[in-house]
């Protein structure tokens, strides 16, 4: 069986400051580990993903998260917010023993202050 | 154009009412997946298909029902049709295991 965590349901955060989106999974397997952004009225676009290569995996748009076994967790970040990071975040796990489902957090709404 | 394409975008139907939403893909993926999307519960799997003449169950499949018609074609239908199915629902394709590539969704209202 997999899970995700996404531990904040919303993140508010000023422009120019940093964004961090937590992810805690669980898989009984080598997962790999995506996070996608949801802009409203939208569908959802793939900004990073970790499939057991290194561990610091670099995305779009600035965007950054790092694979810790040891934590099991998938932290998202991003130096400086932009105001059209405005949007939802998912964190999604899956593995080859899942037959490539995915597996979503529940999102983290962001909102950028100006 | 988009790889990925949902008909219709939008619908309004009335409870008991027979919908079918459709998706097309350009992608040349044999995977396809249907999903729906509700507040706070991200994205939940209703059915997928891994080619034509294979379609399986995902975790909310009752009162679905999906058609693969061709490779690129994947069809879901709410047979008759509830307002708890009143929800965002996705069509997603992947080569193997490997990310999945979403449509734009299409926002369903049963009355």
């Amino acid at each position: 069986a997999q899970s995700v965590t996404q531990l904040d349901s919303h993140v508010s955060v000023s422009e120019g400051t940093p964004v961090l989106l937590r992810c805690n999974y669980s898989s009984s397997y080598s997962p790999s580990l995506f996070w996608y952004v949801q802009h409203p009225n939208k569908g959802l676009q793939l900004l990073l993903k970790y499939t057991s290569a290194a561990t610091l995996v670099k995305g779009i748009n600035g965007f950054e998260a790092e694979f810790k076994k040891s934590e099991t967790s998938f932290h998202l970040t991003k130096p400086s917010a932009h105001m059209s990071d405005a949007a939802e975040y998912f964190c999604v796990v899956t593995s080859g023993a899942a037959g490539n489902k995915l597996t979503f957090g529940g999102g983290t709404r962001v909102l950028v202050k100006p | 154009d988009a790889d990925v394409t949902q008909t219709p975008r939008n619908r309004i139907t009335k409870t008991g009412k027979r919908i079918m939403l459709e998706c097309s893909q350009t992608k040349g993926h044999d995977r396809m997946y249907w999903y729906r999307q509700d507040p706070g519960l991200g994205l939940r799997l209703i059915y997928y298909s891994f080619d034509v003449k294979d379609i399986n169950k995902g975790e909310i499949s009752d009162g679905y029902s999906v058609s693969r018609q061709a490779q690129a074609k994947f069809s879901l239908s709410l047979e008759s049709a509830i307002p708890n199915q009143t929800a965002l629902y996705f069509c997603a394709t992947s080569e193997q295991v490997n990310e999945q590539f979403f449509g734009p969704g299409t926002r369903l209202t049963v009355l």
